[in-house]
């Protein structure tokens, strides 16, 4: 089955830099790919929902890359501030019958 | 935005007796799911639930899981009898629609652990 390789486990960033997470996933056929974000206390957040024929996506503050060829998907911090700290995780599916892959999550501390 | 939640949002219990966690899901939701997480380990998929019924499990979802909603309560996962294992925390999910690319909406987690 899918498996999605998430790292690094734990990113420190200075406020104002940039930061990137990477998914690796298995499975060629998986075509919807998403970013969750945890705040401590908090559920998950969903922060972009990817599908596989689009491969630069912009949000607020981050872009996601989806790079089919390699089977990687990224989350690029761009001026982490203080609000970004939490835990990201990488999501993948081929069919939500059989549920999402997540990777193992990013802790990401922004620090003045 | 759209919130789901659980009860409660700890516990902790002797082994071999029963648990019920509970999911009050987006309200207009239709799909409802449990996820597990062992400390340390991903989130992994344990069942999703639609019309009363269990349509998807994993592997995960043990003879002493069960998974219900009567009349629109609470969605609950209960495990009976609890085992050392069973400690992690739960996710519960919810969405509108079924199928590939419908957005997830999580709770906070119910971390459950067994003694």
């Amino acid at each position: 089955g899918e498996q999605v390789e998430q790292r690094p486990p734990h990113l420190s960033v200075r406020e104002g830099d940039s930061a990137v997470i990477i998914c690796t996933y298995t499975d060629p056929n998986s075509y919807y790919f998403f970013w969750y974000k945890q705040e401590p206390g908090a559920g998950l957040q969903l922060l972009m929902k990817v599908f596989s024929s689009t491969e630069i996506n912009e949000g607020q503050g981050f872009t996601v890359l989806l790079n089919k060829k390699d089977k990687q998907l990224s989350l690029n911090l761009t001026a982490a501030h203080p609000g970004d700290s939490a835990v990201y995780f990488c999501a993948v599916s081929e069919d939500y019958a059989q549920g999402l892959t997540f990777g193992l999550g990013t802790r990401v501390s922004v620090f003045p | 935005g759209p919130k789901v939640l659980q009860i409660p949002s700890h516990q902790i219990i002797d082994m071999g007796q029963m648990v019920t966690l509970n999911c009050d899901p987006v309200s207009n939701h239709l799909y409802f799911y449990w996820y597990k997480q062992i400390l340390g380990q991903q989130m992994e998929f344990l069942v999703n639930f639609y019309n009363g019924k269990v349509m998807e499990k994993s592997k995960l979802f043990k003879d002493q899981f069960s998974v219900e909603r009567p009349d629109g309560s609470y969605f609950t996962l209960k495990i009976q009898p609890t085992a050392l294992e069973d400690s992690a925390v739960y996710f519960c999910a919810s969405s509108y629609a079924g199928g590939s690319g419908n957005t997830l909406y999580f709770g906070e987690g119910s971390r459950l652990i067994v003694v």
